[in-house]
């Protein structure tokens, strides 16, 4: 089946940093979506980008499908924004196959 | 518009009763997945029903899981004769596309399910 690699698996950030954090994939794929588990538990969705580029606020994000990578790029963090981002991919009945994720802490 | 519902939000239930789990899709949404999140085995994928047809139920872990959706709407997950490594969080997703076409799924808050 398909893997799903995400790094680093943990990162700390000084509010008002940038930061990108990768998702590569051992196959095609026709889903990719980015979410954001808050400490409540709550997967956020992010983005849908099986492939180009989207902007949300200080959030964007890029995949490179021929390639199988999608970047996910934080700027200018807040406090808010920590909490395990995951990136997900679509197997071949649509169910979506997670990453381990990355820890985010963002300090004051 | 409302997203996805489920509950309980939390059950702990004794080693060896039976439980039941509730999902209410986003309206409209053809497609509905359940996956659990454990701290071993991170988020895996339990079942998945497109409209009423059968469901695929290759991410099943045991026989002792069983699901149904009702009108091509609600779910129900069962797990019968829980076992201590059922503990996990339950949650439940919903598309507008069916999965072959890797449609956005958007996923409700979860069960909390605690064997004791």
């Amino acid at each position: 089946g398909i893997q799903v690699e995400q790094s680093p698996p943990d990162l700390i950030l000084q509010e008002g940093a940038n930061s990108t954090l990768r998702c590569n994939f051992s196959d095609s794929v026709n889903n990719l979506q980015w979410f954001h588990q808050n400490p409540w538990g709550q997967l956020i969705n992010l983005f849908y980008i099986p492939s180009g580029t989207k902007q949300n606020g200080r959030l964007s994000a890029t995949t490179v499908a021929t390639e199988r990578y999608s970047l996910l790029y934080i700027s200018s963090s807040q406090t808010t924004d920590s909490g395990v981002y995951f990136c997900a991919v679509g197997g071949s009945q649509g169910n979506l196959i997670f990453g381990k994720g990355t820890k985010l802490s963002v300090k004051p | 518009g409302a997203g996805v519902s489920q509950s309980p939000s939390n059950k702990v239930t004794e080693k060896g009763k039976d439980v039941e789990l509730r999902c209410d899709p986003i309206s409209g949404h053809t497609a509905l997945y359940w996956y659990r999140q454990s701290l071993g085995q991170g988020l895996e994928f339990l079942i998945y029903f497109q409209g009423n047809s059968a469901p695929d139920k290759s991410g099943l872990p045991s026989d002792r899981f069983s699901a149904e959706r009702t009108g091509g709407s609600v779910s129900t997950l069962t797990i019968q004769r829980t076992q201590q490594e059922d503990s996990a969080v339950y949650l439940c997703a919903s598309s507008l596309v069916s999965g072959g076409a890797g449609g956005e799924q958007y996923f409700g808050p979860g069960t909390r399910l605690t064997v004791t």
